[in-house]
């Protein structure tokens, strides 16, 4: 089965922390994303990456960055987490190019900041 | 910003075929019609897509107009485990910013 693992279903913070949220996905996909999902908000873009070290900004960028350093890693980062941060975070992958198309999503990671 | 518009909610009585419209007035020529489902608690899951075909396959049929103005995504026998939140998006092949609007709360009701 294909598989967009991602490294924590549920996290705490404090106010400030630094935060890393991990996604691997196993199927060699070129296209990786990462969203926020808030009640009534539906998924909002935050970043995505088409290719390693390549990134994009999404809808929502500020307060977030990412990092690609290896095709199958997705890394997003909250350099000094704040409450409105807290949110269900969902990674996704993507073949691009000549694909179908289809994004896989991993299982989301809640965080909460305190 | 989506450039897709869905209602926010409807109902279906179980066993009876579930058609969800969706906006499109601006798409491309270019650009797929892409159908994703989210449960509760889960990560969306891809549902169906099409150019400008209508499409069928094990879980739904998708019906697109002439125009590509607008499209249906039709659950032709909906169960209970069918209640979701079900996004209509476009987007290029090579979707490199596939975005999501709010999606149609879809409740099958007994």
């Amino acid at each position: 089965d294909v598989k967009v693992t991602q490294s924590s279903r549920y996290l705490v913070k404090r106010t400030g922390e630094k935060v890393f949220l991990e996604c691997v996905q196993d199927m060699d996909h070129e296209n990786m994303f990462w969203y926020r999902q808030d009640p009534g908000l539906g998924l909002r873009l935050i970043y995505f990456s088409y290719d390693v070290k390549m990134k994009e900004k999404g809808d929502i960028p500020e307060g977030y960055s990412v990092s690609r350093e290896k095709k199958e890693r997705f890394s997003l980062i909250l350099e000094s987490a704040s409450t409105n941060q807290t949110s269900m975070y969902l990674c996704a992958s993507s073949s691009g190019g000549s694909g179908t198309g289809e994004l896989f999503f991993g299982e989301g990671s809640r965080l909460t900041v305190l | 910003d989506a450039k897709t518009t869905q209602p926010p909610s409807m109902d279906c009585a179980e066993g009876r075929a579930a058609n969800l419209p969706c906006n499109h007035s601006t798409i491309s020529g270019n650009e797929y019609v892409y159908w994703y489902r989210q449960i509760h608690s889960q990560g969306p899951q891809y549902i169906i897509h099409g150019l400008k075909n209508n499409e069928t396959n094990e879980m739904a049929s998708l019906i697109i107009t002439e125009d590509r103005k607008s499209s249906t995504l039709i659950l032709p026998h909906a169960t209970l485990r069918d209640t979701a939140v079900y996004y209509c998006i476009v987007s290029e092949a090579n979707n490199n910013d596939m975005r999501f609007g709010a999606g149609t709360r879809l409740t099958v009701k007994p």
